[in-house]
């Protein structure tokens, strides 16, 4: 089944503590994105990758790591998470580009005490 | 670069209503226009999209047309049901910039 799979989807950590939150996509998918989603503010992008090795900043990238060395898989890193880091995370990727229709993951709910 | 407006929620509907759900937007050139939406614990998904000025988009029942002299993408629905509640998110996309802007996006409720 084609599908965007993300790990965990709870997590309740403590400011400071280094996390990863795992992306994976098995449809052989260029671009990948990673959104944030907030009560008022809607989704906000946090980065994108286009190809292996290339990331870019979203709209709100402060806080956040990526990695691309694999095709398949866009983790997000936070290395000191901090409470105004609490929010619904998303993964997304598609064919090639924001253009093309976005495939999302089911969401990570992260809670920083 | 881009932006959009869209319709502040939330809106609750009876069912079998007619639904609009504004949507204006900010882009320089042409974009493809898109509207997703986001069911209850679920990941957003593609609903519809239109790629030039005066293409109608649609799917489930909902419509949306690219009005390039108005900058809008305004979607519609005939007659409303019960599991078309959701949150809706309207996205102008500019071929050649790979960031993507969402909409803050507006919640439907949908009465029996």
């Amino acid at each position: 089944e084609a599908q965007v799979t993300q790990n965990p989807r709870y997590l309740i950590t403590v400011t400071g503590k280094k996390l990863t939150v795992t992306c994976s996509q098995n449809m052989n998918h260029e671009y990948m994105s990673w959104y944030r989603q907030d009560p008022g503010l809607g989704l906000r992008q946090i980065y994108y990758s286009m190809n292996v090795e290339v990331t870019d900043k979203g709209d709100v990238p402060e806080g956040y790591k990526v990695s691309r060395k694999e095709k398949r898989n866009f983790p997000l890193i936070l290395e000191s998470p901090s409470p105004n880091q609490t929010s619904l995370y998303f993964c997304a990727s598609s064919l090639a580009g924001a253009h093309n229709e976005q495939f999302f993951g089911p969401g990570t709910r992260l809670t920083v005490l | 670069g881009d932006s959009v407006t869209q319709m502040e929620g939330p809106v609750t509907l009876s069912e079998e209503a007619f639904l609009t759900i504004n949507c204006t937007y900010t882009a320089t050139g042409y974009p493809s226009l898109f509207w997703y939406v986001q069911y209850p614990g679920e990941g957003l998904q593609l609903l519809l999209k239109a790629t030039k000025a005066d293409d109608k988009g649609s799917n489930k029942g909902f419509e949306a047309t690219y009005r390039k002299e108005t900058t809008s993408f305004h979607l519609e629905k005939g007659s409303v049901q019960v599991s078309d509640s959701a949150v809706y998110f309207c996205a102008p996309v500019n071929f050649g910039n790979e960031k993507l802007t969402f909409g803050t996006g507006t919640r439907l409720t949908i009465i029996p």
